[in-house]
């Protein structure tokens, strides 16, 4: 396997379901993140892992919950979510602080809160 | 003021036109810069960095202006294929904080 690999690659919950998001990352990166991009805005940085270290939440509402269990994994728990949460979920990986500052994107969790 | 900005766009443009789009960014710290390309209903995709000699691949060319604080992607010869958002991407604070732009969308007409 090669790259940042999420699933699953669609998901629909209802608005008392509990669900986790799950990302794994094969590039040897010590930083990861979550991305939330809903249709037609652009992507809003959600959390920031930096060697399994929470760094960065963005004011992100308590009904998501991320984990960050080693530096290859990262999970985002969802429950009591509500329909405007549906979107576009991306993972992404990254080398921090070493030059190499590219972004690998996985191919996202879509998801719809009925 | 936004920390990134694009061209609201959409640019619909034939094939083979040369088309330019342009990202301001605020933050004169910024250090690093990269163009991606999102195809619709798909994951966002590195492009290409930004260097402040300019550089190009193929049909594109990108260019920094520090003094400015303005960046731009130059696409040649556009193909059909080259239809898609692309997005302004400026880090700072040494790799801690990465900034998406809106995106720009194209669509290259036949």
């Amino acid at each position: 396997e090669t790259g940042v690999t999420q699933t699953p690659r669609h998901l629909v919950m209802g608005m008392t379901n509990k669900k986790s998001l799950k990302c794994e990352q094969h590039l040897g990166h010590n930083a990861m993140y979550w991305y939330k991009q809903s249709a037609k805005k652009p992507l809003e940085l959600m959390f920031v892992y930096n060697f399994k270290e929470q760094t960065e939440n963005n004011s992100v509402p308590s009904r998501f919950s991320p984990e960050c269990p080693n530096s290859s994994h990262l999970f985002l728990h969802l429950h009591t979510l509500q329909p405007e949460d549906s979107a576009l979920y991306l993972c992404a990986s990254s080398q921090y602080k070493t030059g190499d500052y590219g972004y690998t994107f996985g191919s996202g969790t879509r998801l719809t809160v009925v | 003021r936004k920390e990134v900005e694009q061209d609201p766009g959409p640019f619909n443009v034939p094939e083979g036109a040369t088309v330019a789009f342009n990202c301001t960014y605020s933050n004169s710290a910024s250090q690093s810069f990269f163009w991606y390309r999102q195809d619709c209903r798909k994951e966002p995709k590195l492009l290409m960095s930004v260097y402040s000699s300019g550089n190009e691949d193929g049909r594109f060319t990108a260019q920094l202006n520090r003094a400015s604080q303005y960046i731009s992607l130059l696409i040649r010869d556009s193909k059909l294929s080259d239809s898609a958002t692309y997005l302004c991407v400026v880090i700072d604070n040494y790799g801690q904080n990465f900034v998406f732009g809106p995106g720009t969308r194209l669509s290259v007409l036949p």
